[in-house]
């Protein structure tokens, strides 16, 4: 079975500071990896996702993110944080075969302070 | 392309009642998901369509719960003699096929149910 951890349920940074927010997958099979961003009152918008492509991933608003199998992790960066990156940040997984389901992390909020 | 649209918002009802929510994705998008999303959790997947075929289902869907995706286009989902553990924001996501099996999901802004 697939899961996702996160590691933080809040993190705060300081404006221009690195952001790292943590992943940890748990997967039979090599999976699809994503980052999505939850604004206040808003659904999801995807940030970034790993195909399988490259493991260095470049996503929006400054983001990426590196797939590493030996550690099952997707860690979400971002050099230098600004306010309006404040949000809740899901990392999801998805099989590569056998099932349409993502499975989304619990999340975990960013706070950006000045 | 105005994205992916929810009604009702917000719904407050009393338990026991039948309440149902719709869903418009983007217009070319084949691919529909629903979620449930509660407070402090990430979105957990409810069922996923086709057009209008529903493919899979959450073994966690109990049997009050029923979607449809009649023509392929808009869905519904439905619940029956709601509780209060319904209590939950309801997403909706689209994309399109084609793009292998990672393509992008557009989430609309959710409703949001209120079980008394």
């Amino acid at each position: 079975a697939q899961s996702v951890t996160q590691l933080g349920s809040h993190v705060s940074v300081s404006e221009g500071a690195l952001v790292l927010l943590r992943c940890n997958y748990s997967s039979s099979v090599p999976p699809y990896l994503f980052w999505y961003v939850q604004y206040p009152n808003q659904g999801l918008q995807l940030l970034l996702k790993y195909t399988s492509a490259a493991t260095l991933v470049k996503g929006i608003n400054g983001f990426e993110a590196e797939f590493k199998k030996s550690e099952t992790s997707f860690h979400l960066t971002k050099p230098s944080a600004h306010m309006s990156d404040a949000a809740e940040y899901f990392c999801a997984v998805k099989s590569t075969s056998g099932t349409y389901k993502y499975i989304f992390g619990t999340g975990t909020r960013l706070k950006v302070l000045a | 392309d105005t994205g992916v649209s929810q009604d009702p918002r917000h719904k407050i009802t009393k338990r026991g009642q039948n309440v149902t929510f719709r869903c418009d994705p983007i217009s070319e998008h084949n691919r529909l998901y629903w979620y449930r999303q509660t407070l402090g959790q990430g979105p957990e997947f409810l069922t996923y369509f086709q057009n209008e075929a529903q493919l899979e289902k959450s073994r966690l869907l109990s049997d009050r719960f029923s979607a449809e995706r009649p023509k392929g286009s808009f869905s519904t989902l439905e619940i029956q003699r709601t509780e209060q553990g319904d209590s939950a924001m309801y997403l909706c996501a689209s994309s399109l096929n084609g793009a292998g099996e990672a393509e992008t999901q557009y989430f609309g802004p959710g409703t949001r149910l209120l079980v008394l």
